[in-house]
Parts: C-alpha cells; sequence; structure tokens
C-alpha cells in the first residue's frame, strides 16, 4: 500500500509569485485535506476536496485555491504569494466512506517565500 | 469555534520517566480525539485516537483517555525512551460535513538519556 506522497519537498519562492503543490492520495482514499503549518505552530486547515469538488474550507483567501484529479491527486495552487506564506504544507488523505474518516498525512512541503 | 490548548513546551525528561502533555479542547457535539506525533523533517503520523466519552486511545505505551466531563485527552506514558523525543500534536475532528482536523499548538518533547 502507497502512503501520501507530495511533491515537491522544498520550494523557494519571491512575494508576488505563484506556486502549486501536488499531493499523490493513500491507494483506496478519496478525499484529500491541505494544511498550512507555520513554524512552532499547529496544523491549519486550509480546505478539503471529496471527488473533485471543494468540500470545506478554513479561513484562508481566496488565492489560495485547490483541485482533485479523477485519481484523487490533488493540487493546492497559492497566488500573489506573501511573505507569511512561508510554511510545511501537508496533505492528508482518507476514505470519507469510513467511520471517523481517519486521515493519514504526507511529508509535506516546505515552501519559503523571500 | 471549535479549539484546542495544550501545555505548552518544551517539556524535556529523562529516559524512563513518566510523561503526562495536557490538552483540553472546546467544541460544540460530540469531537473525536487525536494525538498525532511528528518526528524531525517528518509529517504527522497518527498516534492514537479515541472516538466517544470514557473511550481510552493506546498505542507504543502511550495511552488518552476521553473526558467529557472535563473535556480532555492528555496523554500519558509510563516510561519514555529517547525515541520518543518528537513534537506532539492533540487534535479534534467534528462529525460533520469536511470533518477537518483543528490542532492545538504542539508540545515539542525531548528525552536524555
Amino acid at each position: 500500500e502507497t502512503g501520501v506522497t507530495q511533491s515537491p519537498t522544498h520550494l523557494i519562492k519571491t512575494r508576488g509569485q505563484q506556486v502549486t503543490l501536488r499531493c499523490s492520495s493513500q491507494s483506496g482514499h478519496n478525499t484529500v485535506s491541505w494544511y498550512q503549518q507555520a513554524l512552532g505552530q499547529g496544523p491549519q486547515f486550509i480546505f478539503q476536496y471529496y471527488r473533485e469538488e471543494e468540500n470545506g474550507r478554513g479561513n484562508f483567501p481566496p488565492r489560495f485555491s485547490g483541485l482533485q484529479f479523477p485519481n484523487y491527486s490533488s493540487e493546492l495552487n497559492v497566488n500573489a504569494l506573501e511573505l507569511d506564506d512561508s510554511a510545511l504544507y501537508l496533505c492528508a488523505s482518507s476514505n470519507s466512506g469510513r467511520a471517523h474518516n481517519e486521515q493519514f498525512f504526507g511529508p509535506g512541503t516546505r515552501l519559503t517565500v523571500l | 469555534g471549535d479549539s484546542v490548548t495544550q501545555m505548552e513546551g518544551p517539556v524535556t525528561l529523562s529516559e524512563e520517566a513518566c510523561l503526562t502533555i495536557n490538552c483540553t479542547y472546546t467544541a460544540t457535539g460530540y469531537p473525536s480525539l487525536f494525538w498525532y506525533v511528528q518526528y524531525p523533517g517528518e509529517g504527522l503520523q497518527l498516534l492514537l485516537k479515541a472516538t466517544k466519552a470514557d473511550d481510552k486511545g493506546s498505542n507504543k505505551g502511550f495511552e488518552a483517555t476521553y473526558r467529557k466531563e472535563t473535556t480532555s485527552f492528555h496523554l500519558e506514558k509510563g516510561s519514555v525512551q529517547v525515541s520518543d523525543s518528537a513534537v506532539y500534536f492533540c487534535a479534534l475532528s467534528d462529525r460533520g460535513g469536511a470533518q477537518k482536523l483543528v490542532f492545538g499548538q504542539g508540545t515539542r518533547l525531548t528525552i536524555n538519556p
């Protein structure tokens, strides 16, 4: 069983640029959630995708957007990058058909905005 | 909204010491409760969970009991090892909608030999 994978591992961008982060969900999972983890903080929920539709969103501006593909992999796009967007971005997959919806996390993408 | 408050760190203990990391929560309804662990340079791993009041989650010698009356889910271990050094996150998940995870701020644990 393949776990959750994310790419790239690290990324450096400058303020105002755009970035795309990628996530492959664990086999058998149909739901992907994205979280932002600032240094020294707990992860914050960005949004969730289920069957290619957004299924809930946290308190993040519209310049954070996402996609889910038919194979349940997902992308997180961030436009007009700001310095405060520097963080570890975590993807988690789950199977919404299971009780309690346990989420399995990938290793994350470390984004640095200069 | 829902929230989780964890004991502030960092926590430093000697090997074989007893561990307690406090966690309290605020939520409407009846959330599921989790402890996640994050080792250096890695993502989050689920350590244990409890889905209803009085449930006890346990794994790798760690335990936590879902206490509805005190809205708490404290993490305990009787004898810690150097390999337990990591950051520990308490989290809750509501039962409806997206079932997003709401995390505490994390507690960094260091075990000295």
